[in-house]
């Protein structure tokens, strides 16, 4: 099984800063990740898929990059409403028999 | 605008079977285009993909609950469900449905999730 390491698993920025998630998964998953954000009592909500594709409608503040084993996730200036957990997921093959999630990256207001 | 909508009972007696029905409007769940699946999420802690099903019926389970879960899908009355078996405590989580964009191969649309507590 594909093992995915999120770290860090928290996080403390101010309003304006540049913050920067990571994802490593065990073996090389080519581009198979996808990054959501979930907000408390929400459910998750998707960002970026396929490491760097912006989904439709989210800002152009979120980005994604990587390829194989290391991923990164990145909000290029921190904004009030973008707290939240954070979430990378990886999927094996088309169609995807197994998805697995990061730990979460829960990002909080310093 | 698509929407999925979980239903069932929020409590669940230990060693009884888990039941819930995700209800999709706005669209068709017999399209080719996407998969469907469910998702859960321990209160406090993470979320972790239980499996997923075509409209033709093809499954995929999480290895770790394979032998405790069946999802099926009904596409005259456009919805998917769940069962899980032999339910503990453990299982106590949100339940999310949500559909799987087989082009995006992500997680596109989410129902608001439902709270299933098992405990007797």
């Amino acid at each position: 099984d594909i093992q995915m390491t999120q770290s860090p698993s928290s996080l403390s920025a101010s309003v304006g800063d540049r913050v920067t998630i990571t994802c490593q998964a065990s073996q090389d998953i080519s581009n198979y990740l996808n990054w959501y954000q979930q907000k408390p009592g929400k459910a998750p909500k998707l960002l970026i898929y396929d490491a760097s594709n912006l989904e439709t409608g989210v800002p152009s503040r979120f980005s994604g990059s990587g390829s194989g084993t290391d991923f990164t996730f990145t909000i290029s200036s921190l904004q009030p409403e973008d707290i939240a957990t954070y979430y990378c997921q990886q999927y094996d093959n088309l169609p995807p028999s197994t998805i697995t999630f990061g730990q979460g990256t829960r990002l909080e207001i310093k | 605008q698509l929407q999925l909508q979980e239903s069932g009972p929020g409590l669940v007696k230990p060693s009884e079977t888990l039941s819930l029905t995700c209800t999709v409007s706005g669209g068709s769940i017999s399209s080719s285009s996407y998969y469907w699946g469910w998702i859960r999420q321990p209160p406090g802690k993470g979320l972790e993909w239980i499996g997923s099903i075509y409209y033709s019926g093809s499954t995929y389970y999480n290895p770790s609950l394979k032998s405790r879960v069946t999802i099926s899908v009904d596409t005259s009355k456009n919805q998917f469900s769940l069962k899980l078996s032999s339910v503990t405590a453990a299982d106590t989580a949100v339940y999310y449905c949500a559909r799987l964009d087989y082009e995006e191969v992500a997680l596109d649309y989410w129902g608001q999730g439902t709270l299933v507590t098992v405990s007797s």
